[in-house]
């Protein structure tokens, strides 16, 4: 059974630049989160997406923004892109309900020059 | 403060040697899960736990959660240089559809051969 994948690996932009990601789940899960996590704040939540809908979303600003296509996989945008954007992107795959488990994939590395 | 506390930040142990992994929570957990990182890498999945008093071992790593602490603890019998990296918990808190995990800073482990 094919696992979390994202795409792509690495990334390199320029401020004000947008870029966009993309994250396959686990065949058969219909809950996407993504997780952004450097250094200083460790790993935050994003936002999650389940059957298309978005049901929780973390405190970043209105920049960053998600959707999910009717195979559950997903995609987050970064308009705008500020230095303090570069970090390790996670999406994490679950089937949805509460006490499941979440598996991640091996993440896009952002770099914001 | 951080609603995830995870202590040592930083471990090593001579190879052999047994370890513990502490991660205190300050407010009701739900459901705690434990993860492994490799630097840059994604979260392998280890374990999750939902009861006061559970306890789940894979391999040579037991994890339990104490539910009147709030606390979960990762520990690792005869620790091999294959268990190095950062292992993360993560807490989920409320009950209901939504869901998100949220981390603590980490672990780093490192196994001196």
């Amino acid at each position: 059974k094919a696992g979390v994948t994202q795409t792509p690996r690495y990334l390199i932009k320029t401020r004000g630049q947008q870029v966009t990601l993309s994250c396959s789940p686990i065949s058969g899960h219909r809950s996407v989160s993504w997780y952004q996590q450097t250094p200083g704040q460790g790993l935050q939540f994003l936002f999650e997406y389940f059957s298309e809908t978005q049901r929780n979303k973390g405190n970043f600003p209105g920049r960053f923004s998600g959707r999910q296509f009717s195979n559950s996989r997903s995609e987050m945008n970064v308009s705008t892109l500020e230095l303090g954007d570069s970090a390790l992107y996670l999406c994490a795959s679950s089937w949805g309900t509460v006490r499941t488990e979440a598996f991640f994939g091996q993440g896009t590395r952002l770099t914001v020059v | 403060s951080q609603e995830l506390e995870q202590s040592p930040q930083s471990l090593i142990v001579q190879e052999g040697k047994n370890l513990t992994i502490n991660c205190t929570s300050s407010k009701t957990l739900y459901g705690l899960y434990w993860y492994k990182q490799k630097y840059g890498e994604g979260l392998i999945f280890l374990m999750m736990l939902q009861k006061g008093g559970e306890e789940k071992s894979h391999e040579k790593i037991t994890a339990k959660l104490d539910e009147k602490k709030q606390q979960s603890s990762l520990h690792i019998t005869a620790s091999q240089p294959s268990h190095a990296g950062i292992y993360l918990c993560g807490a989920e808190y409320s009950g209901g559809s939504n869901y998100k995990l949220t981390f603590g800073k980490g672990t780093l482990l490192t196994v001196n051969p």
